[in-house]
C-alpha cells in the first residue's frame, strides 16, 4: 500500500515557464511534508518542507502548497532554470517525528527544455 | 566537512557472495538510515538505527543485516546476494526528526 504517491513519472516544462510537481498522501497521520532533488549518481538533497499546520512554505523560487482535506500537495518552480532538471521526491515522516525513517514516492523526473 | 561517507561507490557480486557496505558520517548525528532505490520504485527504507545501539527493520529488510558500530557508522551486510538485490544503496543521517542528509549511493550489481 502506498502511502505517498507521486502519479507523474516524468514532467517536461519549457525554461522559465512553471513547474507543478504533485504529490497525493493517504495517511491522515502525516504531519510533515518534504521534497528531495536527486540529480543522476548523487544522493537525494532536501529542498523544502511544510508542516500540516501550514498550506504554503515559499523559498525563492521553490514553494510547497498543502491541501489537507485533498490529501494533497504540490511543488511549484517559478521560474524553471535548466539546472532544475532531476528527479523530485516528495516524502512524510513514518512516525515518531520522522527518527524512524522517511516514506517516499516514486518521484516525478522534472526535465527542462531550453 | 565530508557530511555522509558511503563505500564502496560500485560493486559486482556474484550469486552467494557476501559483502558488507559501510556508511560513516560526520555530524554527530543520532539517527542513521539505510535505503535502497530501484527504478520506478523510489527510495524504500531497508534498516534504521534511530540512535546508538539500537537497530529497528524497515519496509524492505530481508536478506539484509545492519550493524551501527558506533555514532558515526552504520554498515549494511548483505549475507548471500540475490540477484533482486541489485540496486542503488543510500545511507542516511538525520539531526533532529527530519534533518536527513544522504550519501552519494552504492550501486550495486548481483550476477
Amino acid at each position: 500500500d502506498q502511502q505517498v504517491k507521486q502519479n507523474s513519472p516524468s514532467l517536461s516544462v519549457q525554461e522559465g515557464r512553471i513547474s507543478i510537481l504533485n504529490c497525493d498522501y493517504t495517511n491522515s497521520m502525516f504531519d510533515y511534508f518534504l521534497w528531495y532533488k536527486k540529480y543522476p549518481a548523487e544522493g537525494p538533497t532536501f529542498l523544502i518542507s511544510i508542516s500540516s499546520i501550514k498550506d504554503k512554505n515559499e523559498d525563492g523560487r521553490f514553494t510547497v502548497f498543502l491541501n489537507k482535506s485533498a490529501k494533497h500537495l504540490s511543488l511549484h518552480i517559478v521560474p524553471s532554470q535548466p539546472g532544475d532538471s532531476a528527479v523530485y521526491f516528495c516524502a512524510a515522516p513514518n512516525s515518531g517525528g520522522g527518527a524512524d525513517g522517511l516514506t517516499f514516492g516514486k518521484g516525478t523526473h522534472l526535465i527542462i527544455q531550453p | 566537512n565530508a557530511g555522509v561517507t558511503q563505500t564502496p561507490k560500485f560493486q559486482v557480486l556474484k550469486t552467494g557472495q557476501s559483502m558488507t557496505l559501510q556508511c560513516a558520517q560526520d555530524m554527530n548525528h543520532n539517527s542513521m538510515y539505510w535505503y535502497r532505490q530501484d527504478p520506478g520504485m523510489g527510495l524504500r527504507l531497508i534498516y534504521y538505527s534511530a540512535s546508538e545501539g539500537t537497530t529497528d527493520k524497515g519496509e524492505v529488510p530481508n536478506g539484509y543485516n545492519v550493524s551501527r558500530l558506533n555514532k558515526r557508522e552504520f554498515s549494511l551486510r548483505l549475507e548471500s546476494a540475490a540477484p533482486s538485490q541489485t540496486s542503488v544503496y543510500f545511507c542516511a543521517s538525520a539531526w533532529g526528526n527530519y534533518g536527513y542528509t544522504f550519501g552519494s549511493g552504492t550501486r550495486l550489481t548481483v550476477v
